[in-house]
């Protein structure tokens, strides 16, 4: 069964620090997310990605942020300068974009970013 | 105002018992779709069942039935025959609008804790 997948499952880093979170969707899937989920809390939209373009973009998803699809089949998510405060589990997920309100989005196991 | 409402922090059952747990959401679109998803300990996201906001039928997936009352705004999630491997959080997330690409907009989710 076609999954997402993500690397590393866990990075740590020293504040101001860039990371770049590495994600490969399913396949034939055309939209790609990001979320985080700061510990013991909510799951948390950041950006979604279709057609080389952000589709759509949270408060969250400020200048330190940006996402790329640097060839067929990766998605990455980079934090430029990291703050203490990005310090949470980051789920990539994908979605085969059907019409419709049934789109069901797909998440990988997460990353887990630790900034020190 | 919260978007989708959890309220239960933690529920406890019994193996093989049924489990009911609660979702409430709050939108002006006319079209939207509902869904759950189940984090094990281990951290990922696995998409459980979805609603869609036409439909009729309430949504079943195995084990996993949707109980979805529109005119309440609320679409619980039944777990029939628990099993130990049930034990997980449970979030409830809604997607607004019939748009492929939108975020997900999550509760704060529902400890299940099943014992035998």
């Amino acid at each position: 069964e076609p999954e997402v997948t993500q690397t590393p499952s866990h990075q740590v880093t020293q504040m101001g620090q860039e990371v770049i979170l590495r994600c490969v969707p399913i396949s034939n899937h055309l939209y790609f997310y990001w979320y985080r989920q700061i510990l013991g809390q909510k799951v948390e939209f950041l950006v979604s990605f279709y057609n080389n373009e952000i589709s759509e973009k949270s408060e969250i998803f400020d200048d330190q942020f940006s996402v790329e699809r640097p060839d067929g089949s990766n998605f990455t998510l980079k934090i430029r300068s990291t703050k203490l405060e990005d310090s949470a589990m980051y789920f990539c997920a994908s979605s085969a974009g059907l019409a419709g309100v049934g789109d069901t989005q797909y998440f990988g196991p997460g990353t887990r970013l630790t900034v020190l | 105002a919260q978007k989708i409402t959890q309220t239960q922090p933690g529920m406890f059952v019994q193996e093989k018992e049924a489990v009911t747990l609660d979702c409430t959401y709050d939108t002006s679109d006319q079209s939207y779709g509902l869904f759950w998803y189940k984090q094990p300990s281990s951290g990922e996201m696995i998409f459980l069942i979805y609603q869609g906001s036409y439909d009729e039928q309430n949504a079943t997936e195995g084990r996993y039935s949707l109980n979805f009352q529109k005119a309440r705004k609320s679409a619980n999630l039944v777990i029939s025959a628990s099993q130990l491997g049930d034990s997980a959080m449970y979030f409830c997330a809604m997607r607004e609008g019939n748009q492929a690409g939108t975020a997900l907009i999550f509760g704060k989710g529902t400890t299940l804790s099943v014992s035998s």
